[in-house]
């Protein structure tokens, strides 16, 4: 799964901190959003979704926000550790069940 | 649940070859999704499927690349003949359309066209 070498903004936070990732979705119809973790070498993996009819969702260290207004969404990870290092991307859908991905951030954890 | 199986992990193909990308959706999933991923253009979707049938295959590049879904335990992805540009990760996916839930990713298939 292999993210390595793309040209992504990359977020650096010191081991410990608290992270924020941002995303800006573009479809006012999509009623589901995911965010998805790729490590070098893996596919992406489900970290934690949202329905549109919520604003904020926790999960055990992460948190989504929801802002359809604006069409944005956020991804916090409280107390960062060096295991979260990795590209964290959003992904939207709808109706049609068509997963829609954005253009990733990497996360970097300074020791 | 071994999750979405996908084979082979690495392909490495001369150019004019044909390629086919095997994948194992996760049992009672009824959408399945074939990805690729590059640097420069991220994760795309080729084409989805939901309960065997083809619905959007409007992300596929070109008539080179074709995917079939003859059961609801399989699919295929083939490119014929393969170019270098396609060198890339694909990726399956799978999910349970109607509740959009649970969409799972297979761990990738590096293909390299040289």
């Amino acid at each position: 799964g292999e993210s390595v070498g793309l040209h992504l903004p990359t977020l650096s936070v010191q081991e410990g901190d608290n992270s924020i990732i941002n995303c800006a979705y573009s479809n006012s119809a999509s009623d589901y959003f995911i965010w998805y973790k790729q490590e070098s070498g893996k596919g992406p993996q489900f970290i934690i979704d949202i329905r549109s009819n919520m604003d904020k969702r926790q999960g055990q260290r992460v948190t989504v926000l929801l802002n359809k207004t604006v069409k944005h969404l956020s991804l916090q990870i409280a107390a960062t550790q060096p295991g979260d290092s990795a590209v964290y991307f959003c992904a939207e859908t709808g109706a049609n069940s068509k997963l829609t991905f954005g253009k990733g951030i990497t996360l970097s954890v300074r020791p | 649940d071994a999750g979405v199986i996908q084979s082979p992990r690495h392909e490495v193909t001369e150019m004019g070859q044909e390629v086919t990308l095997r994948c194992k959706p996760i049992s009672g999933h009824n959408s399945l999704f074939w990805y690729r991923q590059t640097m420069m253009r991220g994760l795309e979707l080729l084409i989805y499927f939901n309960n065997n049938v083809p619905i959007d295959d409007s992300g596929m590049p070109e008539d080179r690349f074709s995917a079939k879904m003859p059961n609801a335990s399989f699919s295929t992805l083939k490119i014929q003949p393969s170019e270098p540009r396609d060198s890339a990760v694909y990726f399956c996916a799978s999910s349970f359309a109607g509740t959009n839930y649970g969409y799972t990713f297979g761990s990738g298939t590096r293909l390299t066209v040289v």
